[in-house]
């Protein structure tokens, strides 16, 4: 199955607020409500943020929040931090093989 | 509370085989899916398989179909993700986590695994 879409990479100044696309289709984030972001670190595993399009888990920061218009799912993080900076990768069910596809991830920059 | 723990890093040579386990606790092992995703150096994220550990119904990114074999032993709660025909670009960390309704809270550490001559 083909990567769901992202910017490389975006990037903004402490205290701004930053957006991050992810682009599907109907077989995957058009379709269905199972959309998930998750932000990594260098040398550590992933960290879910969102789920479910717009739920933040226990322990997420009010600062991010999640969306979907259409095929496209968008991840807003409002009020930039330093420990904002780095990779975040969307993720959707995919009904093509009953399975699930990621993004090809986008390095947030904060300047 | 959970836990998701991985075996160690392994080097292989092209053409060889490379099986990294994964044992769980702190859940009832047979309730929640487990899948394995890669992720090479400097690269992203790229989903392989999971395995219903009650099941073990099985499915596989097409890519890896034929190379790959997810397992699992109840009795130990591990799961198994075995690959096969290794090349070069097999060279990653294998991560597994555990799938709750589509997304993972849960992550083993990964292994690392490097496939050279």
């Amino acid at each position: 199955q083909s990567a769901l879409t992202q910017p490389a990479s975006v990037s903004g100044s402490p205290g701004q607020s930053t957006t991050i696309s992810c682009a599907g289709t109907s077989s995957d984030v058009g379709g269905y409500k199972y959309v998930s972001w998750y932000q990594q670190h260098p040398g550590m595993a992933p960290k879910l943020i969102i789920y479910d399009v717009n739920n933040r888990p226990p322990g997420i920061s009010y600062r991010f929040s999640g969306s979907k218009s259409g095929n496209t799912a968008s991840l807003t993080i409002s009020g930039l931090q330093s420990e904002d900076e780095a990779d975040y990768y969307c993720s959707s069910y995919t009904s093509s093989s009953a399975s699930v596809v990621f993004g090809g991830g986008t390095k947030l920059t904060v300047l | 509370q959970v836990h998701l723990v991985q075996s160690g890093a392994e080097v292989r040579k092209p053409g060889a085989s490379v099986k990294v386990s994964c044992t769980a606790s702190g859940y009832t092992f047979t309730t929640y899916y487990i899948h394995w995703v890669r992720q090479a150096p400097g690269q992203g994220l790229e989903w392989m398989g999971m395995i219903n550990p009650s099941g073990p119904r099985t499915i596989y990114a097409q890519k890896f179909q034929g190379r790959v074999t997810i397992t699992r032993d109840t009795s130990t709660s591990t799961v198994y993700m075995e690959l096969t025909s290794l090349r070069s670009e097999d060279t990653a960390v294998y991560y597994c986590a555990r799938d709750s309704s589509g997304w993972f809270v849960f992550w083993g550490q990964g292994t690392l695994v490097t496939v050279a001559s």
